[in-house]
């Protein structure tokens, strides 16, 4: 089992360009999870999926869009690319929904950089 | 609203000391709380969780619901804990499916 994967491991954007980032997990996992990670901020919830066919948003979902391919594929997309989108972004997959526990399975992460 | 406090940004210990990360969190329901450890550059992982009460890498955390903690210790540091250490709080019983983070306590075991 590859766990969860993620594509690319880094990427420089410029301002206004746009790009997917690219989350695929082999567990048989019903929910999917993206993150940002900030120095002194931990982690964000940008957006979920609780099962195939749903999204929802997190704390920080604006100029992030998603998509829930199928069950094991989650993309993050930003459309517009702003230097405040300059993070580590993390796709991370649960067993649960609800009454099942919800420990988190990580991806290695994606370092965005946008000038 | 689900809460996730973690006071400490950085902490340092000298190896052999105890240690101890502390987490508080606000949630009016049946939380289910985790410890979350990244080491250098690698991916976040589960360190334990809190309805397993089990041990890990000499790592204990106890659930306080009074004072709602999820303290996270070790009564002997080593070199090898020096790590970013993620409290995280997650809701049971519900159709509430996230799991909220707390910012992370930097830990640097000193040799």
């Amino acid at each position: 089992n590859a766990g969860v994967t993620q594509t690319p491991k880094f990427q420089v954007l410029k301002t206004g360009q746009s790009m997917t980032l690219q989350c695929a997990q082999d567990m048989n996992h019903n929910s999917m999870y993206w993150y940002r990670q900030d120095p002194g901020m931990g982690l964000r919830l940008i957006y979920y999926s609780a099962s195939e066919g749903t999204t929802d948003k997190g704390e920080v979902p604006n100029g992030y869009n998603v998509s829930r391919l199928n069950k094991r594929e989650f993309s993050l997309r930003l459309e517009s690319a702003a230097p405040s989108q300059t993070s580590v972004y993390f796709c991370a997959s649960s067993e649960a929904p609800a009454g099942v526990s919800n420990e988190q399975y990580f991806g290695p992460g994606t370092r965005l950089t946008v000038t | 609203a689900q809460r996730v406090t973690q006071p400490e940004k950085l902490l340092s210990v000298f190896k052999g000391a105890p240690v101890e990360l502390k987490c508080n969190y606000s949630y009016s329901g049946s939380p289910e709380l985790f410890w979350y450890v990244q080491y250098s550059r690698q991916r976040l992982q589960l360190l334990l969780r809190h309805i397993s009460r089990e041990s890990i890498k000499g790592f204990t955390a106890d659930l306080n619901k009074g004072e709602t903690s999820f303290h996270l210790k070790k009564p002997f540091a080593q070199e090898e804990d020096s790590a970013m250490y993620y409290c995280a709080l997650s809701g049971v019983g519900t159709s509430y499916d996230k799991v909220i983070f707390g910012p992370g306590t930097s830990l640097s075991v000193i040799p």
